[in-house]
């Protein structure tokens, strides 16, 4: 079964501060991985994608992310945290299975301390 | 680019109305999706089309929900009869579904509609 996994709810980091959000995901095929950031009131935005090639990937507002195949993980980073990037993360993965149909997970809130 | 465009952005209505939701895509996208988000169940997908035809409507909770995509420009999400337990954030999303563009099955998400039931 297709399936994204965030085992983080929420959490709390200082700004500057670097940050870490995980995310597993079971997919039947080559997943397209994505990430997404929601900040109240707004809708989805994406951050970055993984489709193919390198594994590390670069996205807006300076985060990045790593596709580990041996782990089924797809964790975002970001060195220095900013209090704006206090926001929900979602974890995303879609592709040809299941046609167009994107699996989102739970998402993670992240707060951001002066 | 305009963007997905949503209206309205908020509605209040009482229960046993009928409410209807609209999403203009972006331009030259072949995929709508709806969506619904609440505290308790996350983000739900509702409903998606491609090329204007519903593919999945699985995720339509019941019998009161209909979505309908007349045209590549326009799609609407009727709830018939409200109820307050529909009271969530409704958004629509596209996305271009193959080849050029931005990439596949990357979605674009508008603003949503916040509902109300009362």
């Amino acid at each position: 079964a297709q399936s994204v996994t965030q085992p983080d709810i929420h959490i709390t980091v200082s700004e500057g501060a670097s940050l870490e959000l995980r995310c597993n995901y079971s997919y039947g095929a080559t997943p397209y991985l994505f990430w997404y950031v929601q900040s109240p009131g707004q809708g989805l935005q994406l951050l970055l994608k993984y489709f193919s090639g390198d594994t590390l990937v670069q996205g807006i507002k300076g985060f990045e992310a790593e596709f580990k195949r041996s782990q089924s993980s797809f964790n975002l980073r970001k060195p220095s945290v900013h209090w704006s990037d206090a926001a929900e993360y979602f974890c995303a993965v879609g592709g040809n299975t299941g046609g167009f149909k994107t699996i989102f997970g739970a998402g993670t809130r992240l707060f951001v301390k002066a | 680019d305009a963007g997905v465009i949503q209206s309205p952005r908020h509605e209040v209505t009482e229960m046993g109305q009928e409410v209807t939701l609209r999403c203009k895509p972006i331009s030259g996208h072949n995929s709508l999706f709806w969506y619904r988000q609440t505290m308790m169940r996350g983000l739900e997908l509702l409903i998606y089309f491609n090329n204007n035809v519903p593919i999945d409507d699985s995720g339509m909770p019941e019998d009161r929900f209909s979505a309908k995509m007349p045209n590549a420009s326009f799609s609407t999400l009727k709830i018939q009869p409200s109820e307050p337990r529909d009271s969530a954030v409704y958004f629509c999303a596209s996305s271009l579904g193959q080849g050029g563009g931005p990439g596949p099955y990357e979605q674009y998400f508008g603003p949503g509609t916040r509902l109300t039931v009362t």
